[in-house]
């Protein structure tokens, strides 16, 4: 069964909005989560490590202010895209381990649409 | 830094025949190699994956192997099923970090 879930899968919004996706972990505690980003047809690119308790890591050219990340619990990371625009429009899955595993699985992703 | 290349960027073959993906990797310290699975509109699922310590891997009909020298693994997937058809993404693992980058995705195509 999934092991990573995502909340909305799908979301469309007005530009100048914000729009909040929520990641948690089912059956494990996660001090760190991770945000990726994928256009159509194309690789998924790390944006940020969220990291338990503390600030999240951003990945070089992603704005901190523009992609907020609060990892309040162990279970729970967000990902707020404040001020949203057409061209935030992307497929955004977050992705966490098991405490001591190798393996990092995803979420089912969240499409955003910026109309 | 780390640099992943995966080929071919599409692949189209007939059910029953094998697949086969491959992927370069730049950083010698990378230790973590998985394989993912990624159909239209979901996220991307752990199908195989290979540590530094072992040349290969094989769970049912699909394989990874690991040419360290190299800095090559490649997924193997034998007796193709329409069900297969989906776009796989390669990655490594980035030296002493948790983190992975990803390759640029393989379209497979597997035709009934």
């Amino acid at each position: 069964g999934a092991v990573v879930s995502q909340h909305p899968s799908r979301v469309i919004c007005k530009s100048g909005t914000s729009v909040k996706i929520e990641c948690r972990s089912l059956d494990f505690q996660a001090t760190t989560m991770f945000w990726y980003r994928q256009f159509p047809k194309q690789s998924l690119m790390l944006m940020a490590t969220s990291n338990e308790g503390s600030k999240a890591t951003y990945e070089q050219g992603v704005e901190k202010d523009k992609f907020l990340i609060n990892h309040a619990s162990l279970t729970l990371s967000t990902l707020t895209v404040t001020s949203a625009h057409p061209e935030d429009s992307s497929f955004y899955i977050c992705s966490a381990r098991r405490p001591g595993a190798w393996e990092l699985f995803f979420g089912e992703g969240s499409r955003l649409t910026v109309l | 830094g780390e640099n992943v290349e995966q080929h071919p960027s599409t692949l189209s073959v007939q059910e029953g025949d094998s697949a086969v993906i491959k992927c370069t990797y730049s950083d010698s310290a990378s230790n973590y190699f998985p394989w993912y699975k990624q159909e239209l509109g979901k996220g991307p699922q752990l199908i195989i994956d290979i540590r530094s310590n072992v040349g290969e891997k094989k769970d049912q009909r699909i394989a990874v192997t690991l040419n360290k020298t190299a800095k090559h693994f490649s997924l193997h997937i034998t007796e193709t099923q329409p069900e297969d058809s989906a776009v796989y993404f390669c990655a490594a693992s980035i030296m002493n970090t948790d983190k992975l980058i990803f390759g640029t995705g393989t379209r497979l195509q597997v035709f009934p």
